[in-house]
């Protein structure tokens, strides 16, 4: 089946660091690739929506100007924590869409910890 | 808006045990309702799913019924086994978004030998 690739799987960074995620669809082209954040014993909860070639759709109360999505390709979607503090330490992960069939495939996850 | 509630982990169970995880939605219109999986190290991964009421949703042994009048997708298996130990999540799909999830907090099922 499709498969997305996820990296790094985990990553430790100073507070006031930036740290950048890659989710990677391997094997099809997504259009769309979805972010999503789970704290602890709490909902995975969607964060944006990635659009290739445009800009990413954010839930409400999440900072646009903190989590920088790009998707730059019809393969690669990158979210960038920028000047990280330890109340964004969470659990990442992304997913792509696969339009022929409506399924989605989920990467791995990253989890991050700010010092 | 919508949102989805299921049981609190963690859950452990000897091997040939029956497994039920509750799980209840609230959602305008009619939802798409889902289980999914995550191994240890892996992505989460679908196991079954329905798209309207009294639907059953089957795969690997896992069962869901679709129950609109008790908003509720429960997950059940005869006889779990040491493999299916796993973190499951509920999650629907509402307002006409094949893609867009909304996501209970996952329980993680521990099966012993």
């Amino acid at each position: 089946g499709a498969v997305v690739s996820q990296h790094p799987s985990w990553v430790i960074c100073k507070s006031g660091t930036s740290v950048k995620i890659e989710c990677r669809s391997l094997d099809f082209q997504a259009t769309t690739m979805f972010w999503y954040r789970q704290f602890p014993k709490q909902s995975l909860m969607l964060m944006a929506t990635s659009n290739e070639g445009s800009k990413a759709t954010y839930e409400q109360g999440v900072e646009k100007d903190k989590f920088l999505i790009n998707h730059a390709s019809l393969t690669l979607s990158t979210l960038t924590v920028t000047s990280a503090h330890p109340e964004d330490s969470s659990f990442y992960i992304c997913s792509a869409g696969q339009p022929t069939n409506e399924k989605l495939f989920f990467g791995s996850g990253t989890q991050l910890s700010v010092l | 808006g919508d949102s989805v509630t299921q049981m609190e982990g963690p859950v452990t169970l000897s091997e040939e045990a029956f497994l039920t995880i509750n799980c209840t939605y609230t959602a305008t219109g009619y939802p798409s309702l889902f289980w999914y999986v995550q191994y240890p190290g892996e992505g989460l991964q679908l196991l079954l799913k329905a798209t309207k009421a009294d639907d059953k949703g089957s795969n690997k042994g896992f069962e869901a019924t679709y129950r609109k009048e008790t908003t509720s997708f429960h997950l059940e298996k005869g006889s779990v086994q040491v493999s299916d130990s796993a973190v499951y999540f509920c999650a629907l799909t509402g307002g006409g978004s094949n893609y867009k999830l909304t996501f209970g907090k996952g329980t993680l099922l521990t099966v012993n030998p």
